[in-house]
């Protein structure tokens, strides 16, 4: 079975620009969450999308958005980038609590590599 | 607030020694406890959980220990091998359906 995988591996934008990162789950995987890595905070929680609602939500300004589609395929996107927004961007994918396994049985994708220069 | 740190941010332990890493949460409501394993490279991967109403549960290799009195997460490794070397974190959820909420992560290094 392929694992989570994301698009694009690395990125290089500047300040202002917009980006827009992808994530596809594991096969039969509804649940999809993006988190944050930085050396300074760690991992943080960004959202968490089930069957294409947003189901729970960080603590991150308006500029920091996500959607997921029908196949549950997700993306997340980054308007008005700030130079403070260079991070590793992680993908993890679960069955989903409906199903009766726990939210944080997730396997995580290889991350997207972002440096706004 | 909800927080969940670590104590030491590298442990350096000889090979084939046991190690552990530890922990401490700051929200007494968290229900569960995750541990999870990241390599160079690589996004974080499950280890091993624990609920709140249990103070042990053992893995491969891997046992948590859980001290809700003092609010304490430990993951203890046995027998420390090459490919342990790696960022653990911890983590905490109030509930099954609930966000996670990382640590800030611990560095192992395995020394020969």
């Amino acid at each position: 079975k392929a694992g989570v995988t994301q698009t694009p591996r690395y990125l290089i934008k500047t300040r202002g620009q917009q980006v827009t990162l992808s994530c596809s789950p594991i096969s039969g995987h509804r649940s999809v969450s993006w988190y944050q890595q930085t050396p300074g905070q760690g991992l943080q929680f960004l959202f968490e999308y089930f069957s294409e609602t947003q189901r729970n939500k960080g603590n991150f300004p308006g500029r920091f958005s996500g959607r997921q589609f029908s196949n549950s395929r997700s993306e997340m996107n980054v308007s008005t980038l700030e130079l403070g927004d260079s991070a590793l961007y992680l993908c993890a994918s679960s069955l989903g609590a409906t199903t009766g396994v726990v939210l944080y049985e997730q396997y995580f994708g290889p991350g997207t590599r972002l440096t706004v220069t | 607030g909800e927080s969940v740190g670590l104590h030491l941010p590298t442990l350096s332990v000889q090979e084939g020694d046991n190690s552990i890493i530890n922990c401490a949460y700051s929200n007494s409501a968290s229900d569960y406890f995750i541990w999870y394993k990241q390599e160079s490279g690589k996004g974080p991967q499950f280890i091993i959980d624990i609920r709140s109403n249990m103070d042990k549960r053992q893995g491969k290799r891997v046992t948590v220990l859980l001290n809700k009195t003092v609010k304490h997460l430990s993951l203890q490794i046995a027998a420390t091998q090459p490919g342990d070397s790696a960022v653990y974190f911890c983590a905490e959820t109030p509930n099954r359906d609930d966000k996670i909420i990382f640590g800030k992560g611990t560095r192992l290094h395995i020394l020969p």
